[in-house]
């Protein structure tokens, strides 16, 4: 399965300021994706990353807080701006790929999480 | 709308069963996974049922009946190292997959 490499692992950042989140897979892939996870609670869909094309936000999640960026087939990131308290959470890159199974199956890096004070 | 259930925590012993289930209201179903997350790591792939019945990987073992919208992960001989949550989620009719919030698994000595 591919290795995702996701930076920073852990921060702590002032309300108000911005911090992007870096995710670098080892194999080429069509489509990422970008999850929160906060505490107690399931993971939600942020966006999916295309290469050449726009990101797409899910429902409650847009560019101006979220943006994302996919120059190339290997790597992504996210941004989160402007951040408040709330933004306080654990950020996944993920990636799909084929299994045996036949199940189009997420692989995740390690998560960022993130402190905002 | 759609929705996930599953236990927020359970306690188990070594060398026991422990069986977690997972209820599911989606719109429309294209398979249901199970995930293993322990505290602090990302989930990680366990199991995969599309069609009804037992689905066995070693100690772990994932069930699926479409009809009641019902699954359940069955962990054998448990092992300290199984301490984790544990990640129920479907693909609904949109591909899109649905969440559970994860049962906590703590095992004691």
């Amino acid at each position: 399965s591919a290795v995702i490499s996701q930076k920073p692992s852990r921060d702590i950042c002032q309300r108000g300021t911005s911090l992007t989140i870096q995710c670098q897979v080892d194999s080429q892939v069509t489509m990422m994706f970008w999850y929160r996870q906060q505490p107690g609670q399931s993971l939600t869909l942020i966006a999916t990353a295309n290469q050449g094309s726009e990101a797409t936000y899910e429902s409650g999640f847009v560019i101006d807080k979220f943006p994302i960026s996919r120059p190339n087939l290997t790597f992504s990131t996210l941004t989160v701006s402007n951040m408040s308290p709330e933004d306080s959470s654990i950020y996944l890159c993920s990636v799909e790929q084929g299994a045996a199974s036949g199940a189009n199956v997420l692989t995740f890096g390690a998560g960022s999480r993130l402190t905002v004070l | 709308g759609q929705n996930i259930d599953q236990p927020t925590e359970m306690t188990a012993t070594e060398g026991a069963i422990v069986q977690i289930n997972c209820t599911y209201q989606t719109s429309g179903f294209n398979g249901l996974f199970w995930y293993q997350q322990h505290a602090g790591e990302a989930p990680t792939f366990l199991s995969y049922n599309v069609l009804d019945g037992l689905e066995e990987k070693g100690r772990f073992s994932s069930f699926l009946s479409r009809s009641k919208g019902y699954s359940y992960l069955l962990l054998k001989e448990l092992q300290m190292k199984d301490s984790a949550s544990y990640l129920c989620a479907v693909r609904d009719s949109n591909y899109q997959l649905i969440w559970g919030a994860g049962t906590k698994l703590i095992i004691k000595p």
